[in-house]
Order: C-alpha cells, then structure tokens, then sequence
C-alpha cells in the first residue's frame, strides 16, 4: 500500500537560511510525488509535483524538490526561506486518491 | 486556471443536526472527486472518493451512513455530515480530477469547510 512519511513534525528556520523538508514514500510503482503547502485555515496549494523525466523538479514560490528512487525519497527544498513561507508543508503520493504525510510544519524566525 | 469551491467555509452546528457540505468545479468537468478531512495538527485523511453517477468509495474505517456523498452531476459533490456529534468536528476538503483519472490529471483542491458542532 502507499505511504509517506514526513519524519519531522516541527521545523524552525531562520529568514533566509536555507531549508529541507524530509518525505519518504513507500509505492508499489512509479511513485507520483507531490508538495503542497497550507496555511492556517486555508486549503491546500500545490508547490510541485513529480511524474516522470528529470528527478530535480522546480515549483513555484521557489521550491524545488530532488527524486531520489534509491532512497525513497522526495524532499523538498528552498535556498532562501522567506518569513511567509510559515507554513504547513505535505507530500503526498498516488494520483486523485492520494495519500498524505503527516506534515510538517514550518516556522520563520525573523 | 482550473478552480473547485467548497461552501460553506465554515459552519457551526447542534448536536444531531445534519450538515451539507458543497463542492463544485467551476470551470470544469469532473467525473471524480475526492472527499478528505483533516483532523487539528494533523494530515488530512481520505474519506472517499465520488463517482459521477455512481456510488461513493469509501475508505476503510469511514461510516458511510454517516457521511453520505453525492456525486449527482459532474459539477457538484456534495457530503452531507448526518446526525453530527462533538467528535465530527473538523476540517473537511474536497478535490476534483481535470478530466480522466490518470496520473497526469490534475488534481485541485477546495479552500476547505470548517465544522463545528456543539
């Protein structure tokens, strides 16, 4: 059955620190990896998704995500993290009826 | 862009009363949607997923007598929380297929609706 796991809960940066948000995925196939972001009482925004081809893939607000089938894995990251980007992170695997992880939730030191 | 709206964003309700929860894609036909909820500080949990014309799917664990979902044409889902208690209390959200379900549909999502029930 697919999963995901996003082993950390809570991270806390620093403006403009660089940032990795941690997602694992168990997948019977090609795996189908997404991001999105939700802030506080707000549905859901999707960042970046990965189906095939190249295993870096760009998004918007300027977050990226690495492929990695060896390890299971499609973090995401961002070089510079901007104060609204506060915010809860998911990754998700499968297609409409996808499957969440646990999220991770974001938060910006000034 | 391809957009879906949920109403209500948020509703309060008594105990035993039964709720309606709405989701349309509005520029678009969507033969699957999806129904997830979200409990606080937690992910968010496939409920089931609406057929146009057909039956729900429902997930393993979810009370389909007490969520009943409605997929009556390809623009409007709806869910409708029967005989809520304290404990249905959550965020639910719905999502909608751009076309077929095949992995490179789009998936869009609704802004959520806020239930409470007292």
């Amino acid at each position: 059955a697919q999963s995901v796991t996003q082993p950390d809960i809570h991270i806390t940066v620093s403006e403009g620190a660089s940032l990795e948000l941690r997602c694992n995925y168990s997948y019977g196939a090609t795996p189908y990896l997404f991001w999105y972001v939700q802030s506080p009482g707000q549905g859901l925004q999707l960042l970046l998704k990965y189906f095939s081809g190249d295993t870096l893939v760009q998004g918007i607000k300027g977050f990226e995500a690495e492929f990695k089938r060896s390890q299971s894995s499609f973090n995401l990251r961002k070089p510079s993290v901007h104060w609204s980007d506060a915010a809860e992170y998911f990754c998700a695997v499968g297609a409409g009826d996808m499957r969440f992880g646990a999220g991770t939730r974001l938060t910006v030191k000034p | 862009g391809a957009v879906v709206s949920q109403h209500p964003s948020r509703v309060i309700c008594k105990s035993g009363t039964s709720v309606k929860i709405e989701c349309r894609s509005l520029d678009f036909q969507a033969t699957t949607m999806f129904w997830y909820r979200q409990f606080p500080k937690k992910s968010l949990m496939l409920m089931a997923t609406s057929n146009e014309g057909s039956k729900a799917t429902y997930e393993q664990g979810v009370e389909k007598d007490k969520f009943l979902i409605n997929h009556a044409s390809l623009t409007l889902s709806t869910l409708t929380v029967t005989s809520a208690h304290p404990e249905d209390s959550s965020f639910y959200i719905c999502s909608a297929i751009l076309g077929r379900l095949d992995y490179n549909s789009p998936l869009h999502f609704g802004n959520g609706t806020r239930l409470t029930v007292t």
